[in-house]
């Protein structure tokens, strides 16, 4: 099984600030990787797809990076509305979810 | 409008059964693959199974694997997890999600609303 470990667990910043989340996968998946918001109550939503796709709709302040193992999920400039839950999402070998990022505001 | 509505969730004692329902619209559903994701109260999101649009090819994570059965009725637009032997440890809101396969990705693109499945004496 490939294991999905994301950084930090938490973290608070202030509006406009700019935010990172990384994601290591246990093992190379190339580019097979997508990111999701979940806010609260809510089912989660699609963001960023191949690891640097901007899914249809989604704000351009919104960014992923990375391949092999390593990868980084960027909110260029946070917005109050932008509070949520950030999982990554391997689909190299069926699909494991990242244990999850919650973003607050300072 | 794209939607996919689950039910069929509710408070089970532990080895019982529920069979959970999502009904899809707005989209090609018969031509769709389709998956059961949960996510347990407080916690991180956990796939549960698979299944691609002609029923040919079914996975399930190792957790509910013989357990767990999902299916499908492409007339009915409806996707379907049979869901015995409930333990303690199944209890979670449970989502289903359209898989989007394209020569560039393949990534959970509609989700519903989730459904909530309590297993306890």
């Amino acid at each position: 099984d490939i294991q999905m470990t994301q950084s930090p667990s938490s973290l608070s910043a202030s509006v406009g600030d700019r935010v990172t989340i990384t994601c290591q996968a246990s093992q190379d998946i190339t580019n097979y990787l997508n990111w999701y918001q979940q806010k609260p109550g809510k089912a989660p939503k699609l963001l960023i797809y191949d690891a640097s796709n901007l899914e249809t709709g989604v704000p351009s302040r919104f960014s992923g990076g990375g391949s092999g193992t390593d990868f980084t999920f960027t909110i260029s400039s946070l917005q109050p509305e932008d509070i949520a839950t950030y999982y990554c999402q391997q689909y190299d070998n069926f699909w494991t979810f990242g244990q999850g990022t919650k973003v607050e505001i300072k | 409008e794209v939607q996919l509505v689950e039910s069929g969730g509710g408070l089970v004692k532990p080895g019982g059964s529920l069979r959970l329902s999502c009904a899809a619209s707005g989209f090609t559903f018969s031509t769709s693959r389709m998956n059961w994701v949960r996510q347990a109260p407080g916690t991180g999101l956990e796939w549960v199974s698979s299944i691609r649009s002609s029923s040919s090819n079914i996975y399930y994570a190792d957790s509910v694997k013989g357990r767990f059965t999902i299916s499908r009725d492409n007339a009915k637009n409806s996707l379907y997890l049979q869901m015995n032997s409930l333990r303690a440890e199944d209890t979670a809101v449970y989502y289903c999600a359209r898989r989007r396969v394209t020569p560039h990705g393949d990534a959970f693109d509609i989700w519903g609303q989730g459904t909530m499945v309590t297993v306890s004496s």
